[in-house]
């Protein structure tokens, strides 16, 4: 089973600042395979990122993703008010068939 | 625009079994992966299992035991049964889809979650 898991579990800034959150995989994730999702509280989750770097239909710019491997980053460059919200990484490929991180929660300074 | 709809017992005593059926209304079925998802309260996300509009599943490894999900294609529904329920089985379920071409690794159309307590 690949263990994703994520860093920092609380991350604190304001808005117009940039967040920078790691998903660290425990066996090597084809690129193609790693997403990442947004949720606030009472909400779904929604898709923001798949295949590692391509932003999901009506994902703002600000909103980018990179790695390979075992490490991948969501980073937000300018931090708006509707940011703030729990971040999760998600595989796809290997037993189970989909696992997500523990979540980053990204909060208010 | 496809819409996931969920409903089935909210509260149950353990070693019930959990039955939640999820019906999805305007799009497609068929070519696509349907899935359960959980997250106990304040705490993240769980792929529970999926099935696809010909009866293939593929399920977590730690709950097959316990776990079924069918599928009805004549009412574009499909449901989730799991056997012999604890107070770690509280959560919010939610049904949502796998999605196509690009979003096929990914759950790219999630339903509203429902809760499910399990409490003596």
């Amino acid at each position: 089973e690949i263990v994703l898991t994520q860093s920092p579990g609380t991350l604190s800034l304001s808005p117009g600042e940039r967040a920078t959150l790691s998903c660290r995989a425990s066996q090597s994730v084809s690129g193609s395979y790693l997403g990442w999702y947004q949720q606030k509280p009472g909400q779904a989750p929604r898709l923001l990122i798949y295949g590692a770097s391509s932003r999901a239909t009506g994902i703002p710019d600000r909103f980018t993703g990179s790695g390979s491997g075992t490490d991948f980053t969501l980073t937000i460059s300018r931090l708006e008010p509707e940011d703030f919200a729990v971040y999760y990484c998600q595989q796809y490929g290997s037993s189970p068939l989909i696992t997500f991180g523990q979540g980053t929660r990204l909060e208010i300074k | 625009q496809v819409q996931l709809q969920p409903w089935g017992a909210g509260l149950l005593k353990p070693s019930e079994t959990l039955s939640l059926t999820c019906a999805v209304y305007g799009g497609s079925f068929s070519g696509y992966y349907w899935s359960w998802i959980r997250q106990p309260p304040g705490k993240g996300l769980e792929w529970i299992g999926e099935i696809n509009h010909s009866g293939s599943t593929n399920s977590n490894p730690s709950l097959k035991s316990r776990v079924t999900i069918l599928v009805d294609t004549s009412k574009n529904q499909f449901s989730l049964r799991l056997t012999s329920v604890t107070a770690a089985d509280t959560a919010v379920y939610y049904c949502a889809r796998r999605g196509y071409h690009y979003y096929y690794y990914y759950i790219d159309v999630w339903g509203k979650g429902t809760t499910v307590t399990v409490s003596s």
